[in-house]
């Protein structure tokens, strides 16, 4: 969707490596989020931003971080990937003063 | 927290006909109520929503029902055609404050069948 861009949008990984998925927007929103969708769970939630500096954890947060160091960026972190984190990921955003979200491409994550 | 619920998984109807999506809410003071479409490959895109204080909502072919005492909405699609195929989900923003998130239904696998 146009003002919001995930990079990269496929990556292969090792087990125990460092990965960073980005999420990138041009809508100045204030709200992130990020998603992990798996076949029969749906959208689960990993972590959420309200604003620079100001994240909290979702559902899924084990074994993930983030940081959002200005408006337009939002980072995940797998510090130590492992396999069971293999999943499709997506950014969302969402406007102050509205409910709905506008979702990214999404990053499709393999960890052999 | 707010729960919610999505029936069915998944959903195949022939071409033309109708096509309807259950969704329930545990928490009362739930207040908003988007529909997502997914397609293949592709993030998911917000199609229709209704707000609590209205029954129905439609566009075009989609329509989203609420009933708030029973909490549970509906999405109806008409006339359905092939690039409905898609899965659906629908979510519940549970009001007041310090809520930041909607939450999301498992979603439901829809087949229109030429």
């Amino acid at each position: 969707d146009a003002g919001i861009t995930q990079s990269p949008r496929h990556k292969v990984t090792e087990t125990g490596t460092p990965v960073t998925l980005r999420c990138h927007q041009t809508e100045n929103h204030r709200y992130m989020y990020w998603y992990r969708q798996d076949p029969g769970h749906g959208l689960r939630l990993i972590h959420y931003s309200y604003g620079v500096k100001d994240t909290d954890k979702g559902e899924v947060s084990d074994g993930y971080s983030v940081s959002r160091s200005k408006t337009e960026d939002f980072l995940l972190t797998l510090e130590s990937a492992t396999s069971s984190q293999t999943s499709v990921y997506f950014c969302a955003l969402r406007g102050e003063g509205g409910y709905g979200y506008t979702f990214g491409s999404g990053t499709r994550l393999t960890v052999v | 927290g707010e729960n919610v619920e999505q029936h069915p998984s998944t959903l195949s109807v022939q071409e033309g006909d109708s096509a309807v999506i259950k969704c329930t809410y545990s928490d009362s003071a739930s207040n908003y109520f988007p529909w997502y479409k997914q397609e293949l490959g592709k993030g998911p895109q917000l199609i229709i929503d209704i707000r609590s204080n209205v029954g129905e909502k439609k566009d075009q072919r989609i329509a989203v029902t609420l009933n708030k005492t029973a909490k549970h909405f509906s999405l109806h699609i008409t006339e359905t055609q092939p690039e409905d195929s898609a899965v659906y989900f629908c979510a519940a923003w549970l009001g007041g404050a310090g809520s930041y998130q909607l939450t999301f239904g498992k979603g439901t696998k829809l087949s229109v069948i030429p």
